[in-house]
């Protein structure tokens, strides 16, 4: 049973472009979650997605963010016009029942922005 | 929102020695705590977890206790082995009724010195 998978695992990108960071939630699971890591920090929740609907995006900043996971295919974190202080490790987790919060991680996308 | 406080930061004991963690939180609402382990570079690992209905749960040399009153968690490993070296996250989550987003501590770094 495959684990949760993002791609890619490593992005670089210039100042201005835009990031799309991919997740592919465990065989099963249908809640999908965002979560950014600074360098020696803990990590900070964005989105809460199911299938086609944003359930909450308390935690992800207004502008250049956003997000969807649509019926077919894996949920994608954009960030458009990147700049510096968006370069983190972007984690995202699945759960398979509503209501039940057992989170599972994926390895990770680490975003250097130059 | 939830807020979750953890202490110590850094933590170094003896191969063989307990090593304990502790978590506060805010909203008397979260009902559901996970403890996370992360090695450099790696994904977060959930090790243990424990719900707001419960008051300690163990897992061979891993235990976690909560206080529903006084609103704080503890993790606890017994036997301390040298590949028990990593930051462990404490994190709450609950309070929105349903299988919504984490809120991390800022991290454990636990160093087992041989």
């Amino acid at each position: 049973n495959a684990g949760v998978m993002q791609n890619p695992r490593h992005l670089v990108r210039r100042r201005g472009q835009e990031a799309r960071l991919r997740c592919s939630p465990m065989k099963g699971h249908s809640h999908v979650y965002w979560y950014r890591q600074l360098p020696e920090e803990g990590l900070k929740f964005m989105v809460y997605l199911q299938k086609e609907n944003i359930i909450d995006e308390s935690g992800m900043p207004k502008e250049r963010f956003s997000a969807e996971f649509p019926k077919e295919g894996p949920s994608i974190l954009r960030i458009q016009q990147v700049v510096r202080g968006d370069s983190a490790a972007y984690f995202c987790a699945s759960s398979g029942l509503a209501g039940v919060n057992e989170q599972f991680f994926g390895p990770g996308t680490r975003l250097t922005v130059l | 929102g939830e807020n979750v406080e953890q202490h110590p930061s850094t933590l170094s004991v003896q191969e063989g020695d307990s090593a304990v963690i502790k978590c506060t939180y805010s909203d008397s609402a979260s009902n559901y705590f996970p403890w996370y382990k992360q090695e450099l570079g790696k994904r977060p690992q959930l090790i243990i977890d424990i719900r707001s209905n419960v008051g300690e749960k163990k897992d061979q040399r891993i235990a976690v206790t909560l206080n529903k009153t006084a609103k704080h968690f503890s993790l606890h490993i017994t036997e301390t082995q040298p590949e028990d070296s990593a930051v462990y996250f404490c994190a709450a989550s609950g309070a929105g009724g349903g299988a919504d987003g984490l809120t991390f501590g800022k991290g454990t770094h636990l160093i087992i010195q041989p």
